[in-house]
């Protein structure tokens, strides 16, 4: 099983820009999650979704949306970026008691 | 969620346990106590949970105090591998998924 896959791994982009962050998952977890993790910091929860059509706003969502169209992808949108966007992105997927995270996507916003 | 503290870093030489802190005075009697751990920018691991009795699996064992008001994580052998920064989380389980909001831990560092 791959688990959960993030791609890029690494993005760079000018501000105002916009991209998407993808995220797959392989175990037909209903709830996935995104994270931004910025240095020597914790994680900080954006955007959630308990299943597909379903998503709902985490504790930092401004300047990102999220849809959620199959159990399996789960993406996040950055509508216009800006520097304060430079972080670590994490997706997760969750099953009862144990959350699965991708590798992450590191993005640099310039 | 009860607030969790764990101290900002610890160390541990090599082949000996390593057993992480937590206090959670304010648990209440439905949440669990879980542990992730986070290896150099990877995306978090769990570890392990429970609610009151210890628990032990091939990682890590908990220990969870009879009051529940905190615990410690023991790694028995620790390994170079096992240098990352560790997620003491309370919250109450549910039947489906969820998520779990990561505060700054304790970071480890395994000594050769």
């Amino acid at each position: 099983n791959a688990g959960v896959t993030q791609t890029p791994k690494f993005q760079v982009l000018k501000t105002g820009q916009s991209m998407t962050l993808q995220c797959a998952q392989d175990m037909n977890h209903e709830y996935m999650s995104w994270y931004r993790q910025d240095p020597g910091m914790g994680l900080r929860l954006i955007h959630y979704s308990v299943g597909a059509g379903i998503t709902d706003q985490g504790e930092v969502p401004n300047g990102y949306n999220v849809s959620r169209s199959t159990t399996e992808d789960f993406p996040l949108r950055l509508l216009s970026a800006a520097p304060s966007q430079t972080s670590v992105y994490f997706c997760a997927s969750s099953y009862l008691n144990e959350a699965f995270f991708g590798q992450g996507t590191r993005l640099t916003v310039v | 969620d009860a607030k969790t503290t764990q101290p900002p870093s610890m160390d541990c030489a090599e082949g000996r346990a390593a057993n992480l802190p937590c206090n959670h005075s304010t648990i209440s009697g439905n949440e669990y106590v879980y542990w992730y751990r986070q290896i150099h920018s990877q995306g978090p691991q769990y570890i392990i949970h429970g609610l009151k009795n210890n628990e032990t699996n091939e990682m890590a064992s908990l220990i969870i105090t009879e009051d529940r008001k905190s615990s410690t994580l023991i790694l028995p052998h620790a390994t170079l591998r096992d240098t990352a920064v560790y997620y003491c989380i309370v919250r109450v389980a549910t039947g489906y998924g969820q998520n779990f909001v990561f505060g700054p831990g304790t970071r480890l560092s395994v000594l050769p």
